[in-house]
């Protein structure tokens, strides 16, 4: 089991440029999650799908759109970036077992936009 | 309220001694409150949780304590270790859970 993938673990993006990040999970979960995190702020919650076919704001999900692909992928895509998205993102599934609610989280992507 | 405040920011123990950080909350709707860990250029991981029809909760050297009243939750890490150095994050959820909402991160040095 790999867990929750993401791709890339980096990547530097000029102003207006946009990307996709690409997250995927073989843990057969079907809550999918985008984080943000910056230095003082904690995870903020981006976008959030329940299970495949929905997808809900979050927190803070202005200058972004998602696409919960199939029930392992959920892609995060910046349509044009601009510095304040300059952070580390997180992808996160989770697993509800019994009383308990435990998110598991990819490696991240650490985004500079200059 | 969605808000977990969470304090200190930061903090520097001993080896052996026993690191608190506390959280607060407001929305009573919350009803499963866990604990990640975080090493640098890694994900979090899930800690330890409580839910609040218990006022205590220990796995290993790492107990939660719940004030239900008060809305209040802290972790403590008994006889800290180097290895505990870490970002340690609080964080609750409501029915349904599928909104989990973080506190900002307390991050914890342990000096050999």
């Amino acid at each position: 089991n790999a867990g929750v993938t993401q791709t890339p673990k980096f990547q530097v993006l000029k102003t207006g440029q946009s990307m996709t990040l690409q997250c995927a999970q073989d843990m057969n979960h079907n809550s999918m999650y985008w984080y943000r995190q910056d230095p003082g702020m904690g995870l903020r919650l981006i976008y959030y799908s329940a299970s495949e076919g929905t997808t809900d704001k979050g927190e803070v999900p202005n200058g972004y759109n998602v696409s919960r692909l199939n029930k392992r992928e959920f892609s995060l895509r910046l349509e044009s970036a601009a510095p304040s998205q300059t952070s580390v993102y997180f992808c996160a599934s989770t697993k509800y077992r019994d009383r308990v609610r435990e998110q598991y989280f990819g490696p991240g992507t650490r985004l500079t936009v200059t | 309220q969605q808000q977990v405040k969470q304090s200190p920011q930061s903090l520097i123990v001993q080896k052996g001694g026993i690191p608190i950080i506390n959280c607060a909350y407001e929305n009573t709707a919350f009803d499963y409150f866990p604990w990640y860990q975080q090493f640098p250029g890694k994900g979090p991981a899930l800690l330890i949780a409580i839910r609040p029809d218990v006022s205590e909760k220990k796995e290993g050297r790492f107990t939660i304590s719940f004030n239900k009243s008060a809305k209040q939750f802290s972790l403590h890490i008994m006889d800290s270790q180097p290895g505990d150095s870490a970002t340690y994050f609080c964080a609750a959820s409501g029915h349904g859970g599928f909104k989990t909402i973080f506190g900002a991160g307390t991050r914890l040095f342990v000096k050999a």
